[in-house]
């Protein structure tokens, strides 16, 4: 699987849009993109997932590049409840459910 | 529906002994994988079940095991325990392998 890098931190006001980058340049053509978070002590939660496409579901939007060498992720209204650990991740679908997790980025929403 | 469910939640086993770690997927749920949180080495793979089959596993001693029954709950075994296999145990759950994984509240294994 690809590897990914993220920042290991960043800090959001709430109600702003929250952005957290994602480098995978050596990401293969069947290989899609997943974002997970985890919330201090819970498990980690699905967020969103991309082959090439833009994609957006209630809790974010996933914007990925042309080349397909990074994405965003855009929490468009951050709320505190959103302070986690965001990992991104890339795996080939229908494949297998191993997830690699890196170091992921800490969001930090303040009041 | 409910969620995957893990139990216990809270475990504190003393060096030596073994554990046995439950997992129940979610309803219609087929594939189960498990992993391993410690603040050293983060989230890392341990394996994963299909259709009662381990189908992948992680870079992890055999005294980590699993298995996965009929109904599709999986049970993960740790023998001999030692101090440093204190962690977070998660287990996540999928319709089908490949897809998104939904992930229990896990269980803290602590070593003393």
């Amino acid at each position: 699987d690809a590897k990914t890098t993220q920042p290991p931190s960043m800090d959001c006001a709430e109600g702003r849009a929250a952005n957290l980058p994602c480098n995978h340049s050596t990401i293969s053509g069947n290989e899609y993109v997943y974002w997970y978070r985890q919330i201090h002590s819970q498990g980690p939660q699905y967020i969103i997932h991309g082959l090439k496409n833009n994609e957006t579901n209630e809790m974010a939007s996933l914007i990925i590049t042309e080349d397909r060498k990074s994405s965003t992720l855009i929490l468009p209204h951050a709320t505190l409840r959103d302070t986690a650990v965001y990992y991104c991740i890339v795996r080939v679908l229908y494949n297998t459910d191993k997830l690699i997790f890196g170091t992921g980025t800490r969001l930090q929403v303040f009041p | 529906k409910a969620g995957v469910t893990q139990t216990p939640r809270y475990l504190i086993k003393t060096r030596g002994q073994q554990v046995t770690l439950s997992c129940s997927p979610i309803s219609g749920h087929r594939s189960v994988s498990w992993y391993q949180q410690t603040p050293g080495q983060g989230l890392q793979f341990l394996f994963e079940y299909f259709s009662e089959t381990q189908r992948n596993k992680g870079n992890f001693p055999g005294r980590f095991s699993g298995r996965q029954f009929s109904n599709s709950r999986s049970e993960m075994n740790v023998s001999t325990l030692e101090l440093g296999d204190s962690a977070l145990y998660l287990c996540a759950s999928s319709l089908r392998q490949g897809e998104e994984a939904f992930f229990g509240q896990g269980t803290r294994l602590t070593v003393v």
